[in-house]
């Protein structure tokens, strides 16, 4: 079976610029979130799709948003680029996806080895 | 808010060297708990994981015990090699899918022969 793959491993933009990284997630997966990694940091939950819908988000602003397709793949896309975007973003599927606070019991992410993002 | 704090590192050791990498957790719920481990240049892997209280999760020679009493799931290996070397991060998830994660800052292990 193939693992998560993303690209581009590595770009470098200009603040103010979009971005758009892209995911494609395990065979057999339906559910696809993302990460952001700052330098030296834990990752950090910005936003999961299961169903092609978000159904999860973290503490990210609006110009964070994404996409899931019928194949499962997703992207993500960041507006108006800061300096503070520069990081690894990574991205993780999964099998099932509904999102609820009942409690414990997760599943396994795999994760893929992430987009490096660095803004001028 | 649900958080996770683990020992800062870098941690150097020598091969066959004991390892703990502490880590303490807060959390709403009654939360699953993880290992995860960061080689160079690679995405993150699961290392070991537990999902509830007295439960030890193991693998490739790490153990890891959750302590609800003491909040605590600290990492441990007997004997650590060379290609040990890796940043390693301890997570929590409270939730009965699999998102969000929620991790500590990492740690990083260097191994010397």
């Amino acid at each position: 079976e193939t693992g998560v793959t993303q690209s581009p491993t590595h770009l470098i933009k200009t603040r103010g610029q979009q971005v758009t990284l892209r995911c494609s997630s395990q065979s057999g997966h339906n559910t696809v979130s993302w990460y952001q990694q700052a330098l030296g940091q834990g990752p950090q939950f910005i936003f999961q799709y299961y169903r092609e819908e978000e159904n999860g988000r973290g503490n990210f602003p609006p110009r964070f948003s994404g996409l899931q397709f019928p194949n499962y793949s997703s992207e993500l896309n960041v507006n108006a680029l800061e300096l503070d975007d520069s990081a690894l973003y990574l991205c993780a599927s999964s099998l099932g996806g509904q999102a609820s606070p009942r409690g414990a019991g997760a599943n396994v992410l795999t994760f893929g080895a992430g987009s490096r993002l660095t803004v001028l | 808010g649900d958080s996770v704090t683990q020992m800062e590192g870098p941690v150097t050791l020598s091969e066959e060297a004991f390892l703990t990498i502490n880590c303490t957790y807060t959390a709403t719920g009654y939360p699953s708990l993880f290992w995860y481990v960061q080689y160079p240049g690679e995405g993150l892997q699961l290392l070991l994981k537990a999902t509830k209280a007295d439960d030890k999760g193991s693998n490739k020679g790490f153990e890891a015990t959750y302590r609800k009493e003491t909040t605590s799931f600290h990492l441990e290996k007997g004997s650590v090699q060379v290609s040990d070397s890796a940043v390693y991060f301890c997570a929590l998830s409270v939730s009965s899918g699999n998102t969000p994660l929620v991790f500590g800052k990492g740690t990083r292990l260097s191994v010397i022969a």
